[in-house]
């Protein structure tokens, strides 16, 4: 069974750091794209960083290009996300995301959600 | 970047009522690569169809995509008091995927 178990959120002052984690089990970690989308609360699904299986190519929004950094430890089965700068709209559920073998931008799996909330 | 638009935002039906869900992009989606996913409250998405038509394991079949170009439908045959959520388009193809708004399905 492929689980996703995100860990790391918490309450943050504007412009601190913060790192979120996923710890992925039940499939083959390497042999996929991985991603962190986000949702604000009430709001929609925003995609925010994706990094291939081998982690020859990342991908981050426009909204975070230069602040996070998407990395991942194969050996460790683990997904991260390094946040610098954090902004109040920052705030949001972090959700790591497996992409599918169909396609890798189609997300098939999803973690339940690590909270940031970036605040004063 | 190919914005989608979600209508409508809300719709208002009765369990085995027909629902029928739109999802218009601002250019042509390539490959049919659209998808759709279901959110409940207080879960994380779940993948329903993917390439516009097909259903993902385990999708029921009362769940049927179809569209193509610019404008895609979900269409769920007859509602199931489990099926009230918030339902998100996402073009996957490249460079990026984006979602449209959500529309929420409630009773």
């Amino acid at each position: 069974e492929v689980q996703l178990v995100e860990s790391g959120g918490g309450l943050v002052q504007p412009g601190r750091s913060l790192r979120l984690s996923c710890a992925a089990s039940g499939f083959i970690f390497n042999d996929y794209t991985m991603y962190w989308v986000r949702q604000a609360p009430g709001k929609g699904l925003e995609w925010v960083s994706g990094i291939r299986g081998d982690s020859s190519d990342t991908a981050y929004a426009d909204s975070v290009k230069g602040r996070f950094t998407i990395s991942r430890d194969n050996a460790k089965n683990s997904l991260f996300l390094q946040m610098n700068s954090l902004r109040p709209e920052d705030t949001a559920l972090y959700y790591c995301v497996r992409a599918s073998r169909v396609a890798i931008r189609l997300f098939d799996y999803w973690g339940q959600g690590s909270l940031v909330t970036v605040s004063s | 970047e190919i914005v989608l638009t979600q209508s409508p935002g809300t719709l208002s039906l009765s369990p085995g009522e027909r629902a029928t869900l739109s999802c218009r992009a601002s250019q042509s989606v390539s490959g049919n690569y659209l998808a759709w996913y279901q959110q409940k409250p207080g879960q994380a998405p779940r993948l329903l169809i993917y390439g516009a038509s097909s259903r993902a394991t385990g999708i029921p079949d009362r769940f049927s995509g179809s569209g193509s170009g610019t404008d895609f439908t979900l269409t769920i045959s007859r509602l199931e008091p489990e099926d009230f959520a918030i339902y998100y388009c996402q073009q996957y193809g490249p460079p990026r995927g984006t979602f449209g708004q959500g529309t929420k399905v409630e009773i």
